[in-house]
């Protein structure tokens, strides 16, 4: 078990331009976070998934971003047309949810965005 | 809004001290608690935990809850200098009885001094 790995570690990027952003969760974790996380903030939630269910997706910031675990396994965070105010920590957790204490969110080391 | 506050600090405590470190929340159905610490530029790991009233204890660190005042802290005893990060509160978003993600506050920046 590896933890939670996040690719890239760093990208940086022309405003306008798209970006996706891979998670792989702990292998046996059911369940899959992103957050966002700016200087001096906590991470902010974005969305989740149970398996391949997008269980919450309100919360991104905008319909320029989408999220994505198609076979219940890793996952995708893209943003389309980004902007400066998009540069920030995307952060990546897995859970296991539904056997004993499981709400525990484990994080990858995270993707820094800058956009220029 | 469902909200967790902390106390931004910085809290500045010399090494050996305690330190006492606070949060309070928004979401009355928020069940369970959490306490992230944040090394500069690296990823929150969690360190504890906490479901019911009172306190858990778990080698240096202690878990305080109190539903009633909303209220969640963390003492560390025997402060090291190795233990001066930013603490994350967060609380389990209550969706009327399901549960889903984390509510993190902004976090305690702790410098521990030798």
């Amino acid at each position: 078990d590896t933890g939670v790995s996040q690719n890239p570690r760093h990208k940086i990027t022309k405003r306008g331009q798209n970006v996706t952003f891979r998670c792989d969760p702990i292998s046996e974790h059911n369940r899959l976070y992103w957050y966002r996380q700016t200087l001096g903030q906590g991470p902010e939630f974005l969305t989740y998934f149970q398996n391949e269910a997008q269980l919450e997706k309100s919360r991104l910031l905008s319909d320029r971003f989408s999220a994505e675990r198609p076979k219940g396994s890793f996952s995708t965070l893209e943003i389309q047309r980004t902007e400066q105010g998009d540069s920030a920590m995307y952060l990546c957790a897995s859970s296991l949810w539904g056997w004993g204490e499981t709400e525990k969110l484990f994080f990858g080391s995270g993707t820094q965005l800058s956009v220029l | 809004q469902k909200e967790v506050e902390q106390n931004s600090g910085p809290l500045s405590v010399p090494e050996g001290a305690i330190a006492s470190l606070n949060c309070t929340y928004s979401d009355r159905g928020s069940q369970s608690f959490f306490w992230y610490r944040q090394y500069s530029g690296k990823s929150p790991e969690l360190i504890m935990f906490i479901y019911s009233n009172g306190d858990k204890e778990d080698g240096r660190f202690t878990a305080q809850l109190n539903k009633a005042s909303q209220y969640v802290s963390l003492l560390i005893r025997d402060s090291q200098p190795s233990d001066s990060a930013t603490y994350l509160c967060a609380a389990l978003e209550d969706y009327g009885g399901s549960q889903g993600n984390l509510i993190f506050g902004k976090g305690t920046k702790l410098s521990v001094k030798p």
